[in-house]
């Protein structure tokens, strides 16, 4: 069984600064199928990143992600107002076959 | 637009059964699988069913097992889950979901929400 976890739990952060969020699986994972969603109070994640590095359609170039093997990162560059929220890694394959993080919040420091 | 919506969602008492649907459209329904995910209140995000784009085959997650049984009608462009022996744990936000490329879930609903309550 595939677990991820998410550090940290939550970042306290001002606009403008980065912020850097980190999801671990428990075991090598195919960076192909890792994902991070956002999700604001209220509404539906929305896709972020595909294939640990792709962005989606639509998501500004402020938001990135990297990583390989069990170690993968996504990285906001300078925070917009809109991007507090609660962001969630996401792996497809094996068993479950899909597992999501518990979730890293970025507040408003 | 591409879209789906959710419903059916309610007021159950433990044990009772309960039927969602997800209506989707702005895209050639038949051609994808779909999924229902669902997150209790203030937690994380957990999937509960997977159906492919023919119907054929399906998967589920460990805690619904037995219990659910996803569904779909591509002729109608609708997907379903069918929910018995409800309980509390089961009380979430269920959202259907689209996997895209690489089987991210790039298209989602607004959720339905199911309340397991004596």
């Amino acid at each position: 069984e595939i677990v991820l976890t998410q550090s940290p739990g939550t970042l306290s952060l001002s606009p403008g600064e980065g912020a850097t969020l980190s999801c671990r699986a428990s075991q090598s994972v195919d960076s192909s199928y890792l994902v991070w969603y956002q999700q604001k109070p209220g509404q539906a994640p929305r896709l972020l990143i595909y294939a640990a590095s792709s962005r989606a359609t639509g998501i500004p170039d402020r938001f990135s992600g990297s990583g390989s093997g069990t170690d993968f990162t996504l990285t906001i560059s300078s925070l917009e107002p809109e991007d507090f929220a609660v962001y969630f890694c996401q792996y497809y394959g094996g068993s479950p076959l899909f597992t999501f993080g518990p979730g890293t919040k970025v507040e408003i420091k | 637009q591409v879209q789906l919506v959710e419903s059916g969602g309610g007021l159950v008492k433990p044990g009772g059964s309960l039927r969602l649907s997800c209506a989707a459209s702005g895209f050639t329904f038949s051609d994808y699988s779909m999924t229902w995910i669902r997150q209790a209140p203030g937690k994380g995000l957990e999937w509960v069913a997977y159906i492919t784009n023919g119907g054929s085959t399906t998967h589920y997650g460990d805690s619904v097992k037995g219990r659910f049984s996803v569904s779909r009608d591509n002729a109608k462009k609708s997907l379903y889950l069918q929910m018995i022996s409800l309980r509390a744990e089961d009380t979430a936000i269920y959202y259907c979901a689209r996997p895209g490329p690489f089987h991210a879930f790039d298209i989602w609903g607004r959720g339905t929400v199911v309340t397991v309550s004596s």
